[in-house]
């Protein structure tokens, strides 16, 4: 299965309403970011944490990281129907110093007006 | 430049024909990414330059994709003989190569449609 899973696949809200995604991963990591991505093109960072740290805020934003349990929450508060978007993960480096970040296959937000 | 430029935005071609895709990475990054998006899925990694250094070619997925750069400017994907498993978004990714991973800025991808 894929390093950087998240969960849901797929999520529904109405605006206003908070939304959680999820991402595990498997090995050990340096930090874990989040990005977005609208219309399946390019990507937009959001965050990112580093494994020394258990939570980080930014506007709307706030993630969390349990690196006992290999896992990170990206909570959206107070959703606009422009936070439809696809939602990833990437965890990195890995062993062997390799720099190259792992992807989560995505969570697919949808906020109705 | 400002940010990350792909060109072209989109391409259509016909199987078994050649295709250059090219990225302008932001002004001294060092380091820069080519990744592959089938619809619906996640990122899959191509291939990876830092500085001078060899590249990191792990992800190609066949001999029929290449990719130079060089120094730390311009980087061309070329895909040899198309094939209609190539459909895709490329995305190309620049980075301040530190001693970690840092955040990526990410073109807005060439859509690739073989025929």
């Amino acid at each position: 299965s894929q390093q950087g899973e998240e969960d849901p696949q797929a999520l529904s809200i109405q605006e206003g309403e908070n939304a959680t995604m999820n991402c595990s991963y498997k090995t050990s990591i340096n930090n874990l970011q989040w990005y977005r991505q609208n219309s399946g093109r390019g990507l937009v960072h959001l965050i990112l944490i580093r494994s020394n740290e258990r939570e980080k805020h930014s506007g709307r934003l706030r993630v969390t990281l349990d690196t006992s349990k290999k896992s990170s929450s990206l909570l959206i508060t107070a959703s606009r129907a422009a936070d439809t978007a696809s939602y990833f993960c990437a965890t990195g480096p890995h062993a062997g110093n390799n720099r190259k970040l792992i992807w989560g296959l995505g969570t697919s937000l949808a906020v109705n007006p | 430049g400002a940010g990350v430029s792909q060109s072209p935005s989109n391409k259509v071609t016909e199987k078994g024909k050649d295709v250059e895709l090219r990225c302008d990475p932001i002004s001294g990054h060092t380091a820069l990414y080519w990744y592959r998006q089938r619809l619906g899925q996640g990122l899959e990694f191509l291939i990876y330059f830092q500085g001078n250094s060899a590249p990191d070619k792990s992800g190609l997925p066949s001999d029929r994709f290449s990719a130079e750069r060089t120094g730390e400017s311009v980087s061309t994907l070329t895909i040899q003989r198309t094939q209609q498993e190539d459909s895709a978004v490329y995305l190309c990714a620049s980075s301040l190569q530190t001693v970690m991973v840092e955040k990526l800025f990410f073109g807005s991808g060439t859509q690739l449609s073989v025929l």
